[in-house]
């Protein structure tokens, strides 16, 4: 089962479009994060919060929203979709107590932007 | 600006040889050094990984060395597979700071058999 699910698995954009991302962990972690991958960029961090109602921002953030409204759920938001943005998306959660931290993955949302 | 650097970007090495990915890193203050690797169309998973308390973590054909002074650490993988064949990610952080890990790039090794 599960544990970190993202939706859709996959999204065409239109440029200058809003893209909302959707992730759910069953996992009672506390943190959640947004990563985007790129070939030769390895996993960046874009955004990723800590608590309900509480959002902080990663190594890349511009031109990203992002929205947690339970402990369960964080959102991305792309709210005017451009070319570079076309990526994968990895959501991820971890317990947060800052020992031996491991992160869970979801299977990622391969974004298109045309 | 990248806190943890990888190389080589892409291995090639035979069945049964020993694969060894390198890492280093810039911030003092890391504590915590994991590898995840990840296989194609699949997501990223934790692999091994090191607290700099010991400057070695073995689990099976896994080992990761790590050396405080020259702010490295790498991943030797034994006996390699063709299963092996993967993108392996080196990441650092410094505990209690809001888990914010820092990922190298990725290596793409690839075991011929």
């Amino acid at each position: 089962e599960a544990a970190v699910t993202q939706s859709p698995r996959s999204k065409v954009a239109v440029t200058g479009g809003k893209v909302t991302l959707s992730c759910h962990q069953t996992n009672n972690h506390d943190y959640m994060y947004w990563y985007r991958q790129d070939t030769g960029h390895g996993l960046r961090l874009i955004h990723y919060s800590y608590v309900a109602d509480s959002t902080e921002k990663g190594d890349i953030p511009d031109g990203y929203k992002a929205s947690r409204p339970s402990q369960e759920n964080f959102s991305l938001i792309l709210e005017l979709a451009s070319l570079s943005q076309t990526a994968v998306y990895f959501c991820a959660s971890s317990e947060g107590t800052g020992s031996n931290e491991r992160l869970f993955f979801g299977h990622g949302t391969k974004l298109s932007v045309l | 600006q990248q806190q943890v650097r990888q190389s080589p970007q892409s291995l090639t090495v035979w069945e049964g040889e020993t694969a060894i990915l390198n890492c280093s890193y810039e911030d003092s203050t890391f504590d915590y050094f994991p590898w995840y690797h990840q296989f194609p169309g699949e997501s990223p998973a934790l692999l091994i990984a090191i607290r700099p308390v010991s400057n070695k973590k073995e689990d099976g054909r896994f080992t990761i060395f790590f050396n405080k002074r020259e702010k490295k650490f790498s991943l030797h993988i034994a006996d390699s597979q063709p299963g092996d064949s993967a993108t392996y990610f080196c990441a650092a952080m410094q505990q209690g700071t809001g888990s914010k890990l820092s990922f190298g790039k990725g290596a793409k090794l690839t075991v011929s058999p």
